[in-house]
């Protein structure tokens, strides 16, 4: 099966702009969650999703918003970005059936948001 | 609150040789789940190893093994005849599932940085 895959892989952004990224999770996992990593708060989790429900959320401001569609490919959305937000935004998939194993995360690649 | 608590914040190992990284977590739960991420400098975060709380044996995968304590609520990771690929940081995790909610929530340490020496 292919991996978690994220697009784009680095993007460069001004303050004030807004950004999508987009994360498409493995073949038949229908939960997925996105991390803020960054090099002094590690990774904070942002939102998850699963069946084109947000069924958890971190404590970030209303800025960082998210959505799933039918296929289970999921989209982030940063509003009037900070210098702040320069982070690599990791997304993770799971398939959710209530197990260890199906519960468990597999990471993509991650998007390198750079804001100037 | 659950934490997870990750306290070398880098170490190093010479190549073959064994190395431990520490993790303790705090929680009320009986029930949850404990993983080992890797993440290498090429940024991809790898599942390394995972443990059921209510499992008294400790996980292998090959070179990997951990050392769970339940009562002292520590799961250390012991990476055997270290090798240069090994380098990376490691993510110690803790996941528990949300009562009623039908989801999980996965707590994240801060990292071990590990560097494999030639």
């Amino acid at each position: 099966k292919a991996g978690v895959t994220q697009t784009p892989r680095y993007l460069i952004k001004t303050r004030g702009q807004q950004v999508t990224l987009s994360c498409s999770p493995i073949s038949g996992h229908r939960s997925v969650s996105w991390y803020q990593q960054t090099p002094g708060q590690g990774l904070q989790f942002l939102f998850e999703y699963f069946s084109e429900t947000q069924r958890n959320k971190g404590n970030f401001p209303g800025r960082f918003s998210g959505r799933q569609f039918s296929n289970s490919r999921s989209e982030m959305n940063v509003s009037t970005l900070e210098l702040g937000d320069s982070a690599l935004y990791l997304c993770a998939s799971s398939a959710t059936s209530g197990g260890l194993f199906t519960d468990t995360q597999y990471f993509g690649p991650g998007t390198r948001l750079t804001v100037l | 609150a659950q934490t997870v608590t990750q306290s070398q914040p880098e170490m190093s190992v010479q190549e073959a040789e064994t190395v431990t990284l520490s993790c303790t977590y705090d929680t009320s739960e009986n029930n949850y789940y404990l993983f080992w991420y890797k993440q290498p400098p090429s940024r991809q975060m790898i599942l390394v190893i995972r443990q059921e709380a209510y499992k008294q044996q400790n996980a292998t995968e090959n070179r990997f093994s951990v050392n769970f304590q339940k009562a002292a609520k520590s799961f250390s990771l012991k990476i055997s005849d270290s090798q240069l690929g090994d380098t990376a940081m490691y993510f110690c995790a803790f996941m528990k599932h949300s009562r009623g909610l039908g989801t999980y929530k996965y707590i994240f340490g801060t990292g071990t940085r590990l560097k494999v020496l030639a």
